[in-house]
């Protein structure tokens, strides 16, 4: 059985400070999404990552994967306060057509 | 209109009522999927159609019925729920089955309270 898991679960953070939130993956995958979710809004698809070493970086983001190690990382670079809001890795099976969640990080970056 | 819509946005319901959840997607997508997302659990998937076919059912109690008249249109029919149905139930599409590359698309949510 996959299993997805996110650490941490809770992160509160200073503006200007760079921090890492993680996403492991318990079997073999080489396609992982990150989704970004506001308080009671729906799920915003970030990034795509479709092979080992895929890097992709929007504004303060930077998602990567490295599917040997069976790990995906989103680093955040000076935070503002914009990205206060809950992320979620997913990891597609590409055996059959659903994604694994993880249980999502909720991140608060305070002024 | 575009994307993936949602209505309601929010819903109360006792124990005893019939109502219905309402999806709605303007991309031309082939897949449209019904997950639940309760407090402190990973989303969980309930069903997924497939061109107005019904692919998985993820052993989801029979009090939750969907429906899929056509590749635009989904529906979940809610009824005698439970208090612990009490989550934000999320709409979502897709090019089709595979993902490949794009994911989902979500809609906003329903927020149901069952009192």
């Amino acid at each position: 059985e996959l299993k997805v898991e996110q650490n941490p679960l809770f992160l509160s953070m200073q503006e200007g400070k760079n921090y890492t939130i993680y996403c492991n993956y318990s079997t073999t995958s080489d396609r992982l999404y990150w989704y970004r979710q506001d308080p009671g809004k729906s799920l915003e698809s970030l990034f795509v990552l479709l092979s080992n070493g895929a890097v992709k970086q929007e504004g303060r983001l930077m998602a990567s994967l490295d599917t040997k190690a069976r790990l995906s990382t989103l680093h955040i670079t000076a935070a503002v306060h914009d990205l206060s809001a809950t992320y979620f890795c997913a990891v597609d099976m590409r055996s059959n057509y659903q994604l694994i969640w993880g249980a999502g990080t909720k991140l608060i970056i305070k002024p | 209109e575009t994307g993936v819509t949602q209505t309601p946005r929010h819903l109360v319901m006792g124990m005893t009522n019939k109502k219905s959840l309402k999806c709605e997607q303007h991309l031309g997508h082939n897949a449209m999927y019904w997950y639940k997302q309760s407090a402190k659990k990973p989303l969980e998937l309930m069903f997924v159609y497939s061109l107005e076919e019904r692919v998985e059912n993820n052993s989801v109690p029979s009090r939750f019925s969907p429906e899929c008249p056509n590749s635009s249109h989904l529906f979940l029919h809610l009824h005698t729920l439970q208090p612990e149905d009490s989550a934000l139930y999320l709409c979502a599409s897709s090019q089709d089955l595979s993902l490949w590359g794009y994911g989902y698309t979500f809609g906003s949510g329903t927020r149901l309270t069952v009192v």
